[in-house]
């Protein structure tokens, strides 16, 4: 059974510092992979997706990166804000199904 | 282009009722997938619909539960004779592709059930 974990679970930071979040997942067949984030009392944003066959993708102040041969994914987010205050969630998909297996989240709280 | 609709938002059943979660997916997309959230937990796959089948519904329990996606319509998550313990959040996603290798999820709002 597929389980994914990240790392740190929960972290608070002041305002402008450079975060790296962590993701591991024990199946390493992983066709790609999604980066989310909750905020309070609402669904799901997706944040990135990478492709197997990529090794990262960056959107704005983000940038996530797979390494397919380990399983693990990290999330970078440059000079860090209030508003990214929120849940950050990964979830790879795995060879033998179509659905996104979820890790355990890590909290984020950037202080002003 | 609207986006992954789910309704009711939050839902108020007593124990015994029946409650029924509804989601519309995203224009063009013909894959659904549930997920419930407890409270203090993780989110855990239940089904993985298409449309008129269900493809994977290894993470739904076994009793009371069920979901369907029809050829018209909405999908619907249905639970019967709620307990307490169905309390959650209750989240659709849907994507345009049956593949493994692209196929990006969007997810909806959430439907909340509290049951008394």
């Amino acid at each position: 059974k597929q389980e994914v974990t990240q790392i740190p679970a929960a972290l608070s930071v002041p305002e402008g510092e450079n975060l790296v979040l962590n993701c591991s997942s024990t199946d390493s067949a992983i066709y790609n992979l999604q980066w989310f984030r909750q905020d309070p009392g609402k669904g799901l944003t997706s944040l990135l997706l990478i492709q197997s066959s990529q090794r990262e993708q960056t959107s704005g102040r983000l940038n996530a990166s797979l390494d397919k041969s380990s399983g693990r994914s990290t999330l970078y987010i440059a000079a860090s804000q209030p508003g990214d205050s929120a849940t950050y969630l990964c979830a790879p998909k795995g060879g033998a199904t179509n659905k996104l297996i979820f890790g355990t989240g890590t909290l984020l709280a950037v202080q002003p | 282009n609207a986006g992954v609709m789910q309704n009711p938002r939050h839902l108020v059943r007593r124990r015994g009722q029946e409650a029924r979660l509804r989601c519309s997916p995203m224009k063009g997309h013909s894959h659904v997938y549930w997920y419930r959230q407890l409270p203090e937990e993780g989110l855990k796959f239940m089904v993985y619909l298409q449309k008129e089948n269900i493809i994977d519904e290894s993470g739904m329990p076994k009793e009371r539960f069920s979901a369907e996606f029809p050829k018209e319509g909405p999908s619907i998550l249905r639970i019967q004779q709620v307990v307490r313990g169905d309390s959650a959040a209750y989240f659709c996603a849907s994507s345009p592709r049956p593949d493994g290798y692209t196929g990006e999820l969007f997810f909806g709002e959430g439907s909340r059930l509290t049951v008394l």
